[in-house]
């Protein structure tokens, strides 16, 4: 069975600093793997996927992520934050059982100081 | 590309209602759908899956007959809330994908429904 986690429920950065957001995966089979973004009171965007290929996969809005199946991860990435970066982030990966359905993180909220 | 559509973005009403949210897909066909619950400050939980044209499939713990979803056309899913009650009260979100294995979900903004 796929399982998600996510490292550190809040983590909070400077403006202008590094973002780095922790998701770690375990799947039975080669997996698929997604970063979404949801603000207050909205529903989810996708920033980046990952499904074959180049295992560096870059996003919307100044995101990557980088594939390494040897530590099972995924992380999520920005050089440079900004403060309407600051929103809740949920790495997740499609079960290899029916319909595709996806298994969440519980989520990181990104908090972004000037 | 790739937008969906939820319909209403709130929902205010009394105990016993019953509350209607369309999801639909704009400019793709969405030969699945999925309705979530999500509670303060969680992630989101998966209530149903429902296929064009079929029943829904409902997660373990989600009653069916009090979260009736319709998949009627490739382009239009509704989740009703039967005879709603304030522990009903939450952010439902929907989301849809085409037929192509490791497409993206994609969502609708969600509807905040609130029982009194």
């Amino acid at each position: 069975a796929q399982s998600v986690t996510q490292l550190g429920s809040h983590v909070s950065v400077s403006e202008g600093a590094l973002v780095l957001l922790r998701c770690n995966y375990s799947s039975s089979v080669p997996p698929y793997l997604f970063w979404y973004v949801q603000y207050p009171n909205q529903g989810l965007q996708l920033l980046l996927k990952y499904t074959t290929g180049a295992t560096l996969v870059k996003g919307i809005n100044g995101f990557e992520a980088e594939f390494k199946k040897s530590e099972t991860s995924f992380h999520l990435t920005k050089p440079s934050a900004h403060m309407s970066d600051a929103a809740e982030y949920f790495c997740a990966v499609i079960s290899s059982g029916g319909y595709n359905k996806l298994i969440f993180g519980a989520g990181t909220r990104l908090a972004v100081h000037p | 590309g790739a937008v969906v559509s939820q319909h209403p973005s709130r929902v205010i009403c009394k105990s016993g209602t019953s509350v209607k949210i369309e999801c639909r897909s704009l400019d793709f066909q969405a030969t699945t759908m999925f309705w979530y619950r999500q509670f303060p400050k969680k992630s989101l939980m998966l209530m149903a899956t429902s296929n064009e044209g079929s029943k829904a499939t409902y997660e373990q713990g989600v009653e069916k007959d009090k979260f009736l979803i319709n998949h009627a056309s490739l382009t239009l899913s509704t989740l009703t809330v039967t005879s709603a009650h304030p522990e009903d009260s939450s952010f439902y979100i929907c989301s849809a994908k085409g037929d192509r294995a490791g497409q993206p979900q994609h969502f609708g903004d969600g509807t905040r429904l609130s029982i009194l």
